[in-house]
């Protein structure tokens, strides 16, 4: 089990449709990040939170928008995909800068 | 900037074998290096960190040491396992770099690894 948890596991939707990816940590950790992995690739940085303020944009386009409701949570709010999209969306959480992250299992999206 | 150069495989062994995968790595500042594992379908699990020269990190068998004189961090096991069969990824965080954030992770390309019985 993973003390970082991530829902829903696996999600279809259309290029036309508004939805969010939810990530859930109880560790106490103040940094958190999206990531994005394509198959065979290394995950990829999109964003980072820390202590709730968003850190690090790495020229992500705006059709994914990140959100930090509060030290436990990171919600990634996903409208008008294109199907290169389509990968495993994988969120991670650090104690702060420098110290190991901690991944769950990701959502893998799917964009028709 | 940062970057993270290991063998991409695939690496095939059979159970019992010694596994060896190699990884170098070039940092403007003070890295901590690890290497995450990642099994079909999961996400990424830390196996095993170091975080200054000739630190060893070790976990389930692995081992790893930090190597400044040589930039490397390669990963070993003296006795593979069909579970050990998964996606293997070096990678740093640069404290005090110029890559301009100490909270990123690069990574290697990953390494595919397959025991077979």
């Amino acid at each position: 089990d993973t003390e970082v948890t991530q829902t829903p596991k696996h999600l279809v939707m259309g290029m036309t449709n508004k939805k969010s990816l939810k990530c859930e940590q109880h560790m106490g950790h103040r940094a958190m990040y999206w990531y994005k992995q394509k198959a065979k690739k290394p995950p990829e940085l999109m964003f980072v939170y820390s202590y709730e303020k968003l850190s690090i944009n790495e020229s992500v386009p705006s059709r994914f928008s990140p959100e930090c409701p509060n030290s436990s949570l990171l919600n990634l709010h996903l409208h008008a995909l294109q199907p290169e999209d389509s990968a495993l969306y994988l969120c991670a959480s650090s104690q702060w800068e420098n110290q190991p992250q901690h991944f769950g299992d990701g959502t893998r999206l799917s964009i028709l | 900037g940062d970057s993270v150069t290991q063998m991409e495989g695939p690496v095939t062994l059979s159970e019992e074998a010694f596994l060896t995968i190699n990884c170098t790595y070039t940092a403007t500042g003070y890295p901590s290096l690890f290497w995450y594992v990642q099994y079909p379908g999961e996400g990424l699990q830390l196996l095993l960190k170091a975080t200054k020269a000739d630190d060893k990190g070790s976990n389930k068998g692995f081992e790893a040491t930090y190597r400044k004189e040589t930039t490397s961090f390669h990963l070993e096991k003296g006795s593979v396992q069909v579970s050990d069969s998964a996606v293997y990824f070096c990678a740093l965080s640069d404290f005090g770099g110029s890559g301009g954030s100490n909270y990123k992770l690069t990574f290697g390309k990953g390494t595919l690894l397959t025991v077979n019985p």
